[in-house]
């Protein structure tokens, strides 16, 4: 079957301009994980769903991220204003319930700000 | 703060040896771990996991051992095959959410 689609697979934008990231996950997955890797670094959390409510968005490094997740499915991720230090690999991971640490990962979307 | 720590970014071994990869995590909540290999332009995959119940899972090529007492976890794969050069993630968790914390990789390279 389908593994987790992911949207643009890169993307370039200047300073200052929005951007939005789109992640499809695996069809009956109910939550669903963002995260990003800037570069020599590891996966860090930003946001978990769980169907379209956010219990966790801990991760997120400003308010000028912010995601959201429609119809239990499909997720969007945006960041307002970009900033050099956003610059990285943004990837979505779903997994089949809340309690399954098992994630799939999509393969990401490498945003560069210039 | 970082609470997994890889603390190798690279590990060279020669194909048909024995890869030993290495983590450690500060956070005493975690009581699930897990290891991800990543191949270039793609998501990571997921390889192994081992609950904190217990001290050592096995799957095929792959075992991985969980020293609570110490916080450390180590991958070992045997043998190393050419397939396996990759970055390898280790990962934690320790709430419900499954929110996982990921340790900064180990480049693995096998040599023929």
């Amino acid at each position: 079957g389908a593994g987790v689609s992911q949207s643009p697979s890169n993307k370039v934008t200047e300073k200052g301009k929005d951007v939005e990231l789109r992640c499809d996950p695996i069809s009956g997955h109910t939550a669903l994980y963002w995260y990003r890797q800037s570069l020599g670094q590891g996966l860090e959390f930003l946001i978990y769903f769980q169907g379209n409510s956010a219990p966790d968005k801990s991760g997120l490094p400003s308010d000028r991220f912010s995601a959201e997740r429609t119809g239990g499915s499909v997720s969007t991720l945006t960041i307002q204003r970009t900033q050099q230090e956003d610059s990285a690999v943004y990837l979505c991971a779903s997994s089949l319930a809340r309690s399954s640490y098992e994630q799939y990962f999509g393969p990401g979307t490498r945003l560069t700000v210039t | 703060d970082q609470q997994v720590k890889q603390n190798s970014p690279s590990l060279s071994v020669q194909e048909g040896r024995i890869s030993i990869l290495n983590c450690d995590y500060t956070n005493s909540m975690f009581d699930y771990f897990l290891w991800y290999k990543k191949y270039p332009a793609e998501g990571p995959t997921f390889l192994i996991s081992i609950s904190s119940i217990k001290d050592k899972n096995e799957d095929g090529r792959f075992t991985v051992f969980l020293n609570k007492s110490a916080k450390h976890l180590s991958l070992h794969i045997v043998p190393s095959q050419p397939g396996d050069s990759a970055v390898y993630f280790c990962a934690a968790s320790g709430d419900s959410w499954g929110k996982l914390q990921f340790g900064a990789g180990t480049q693995v390279v096998v040599t023929p």
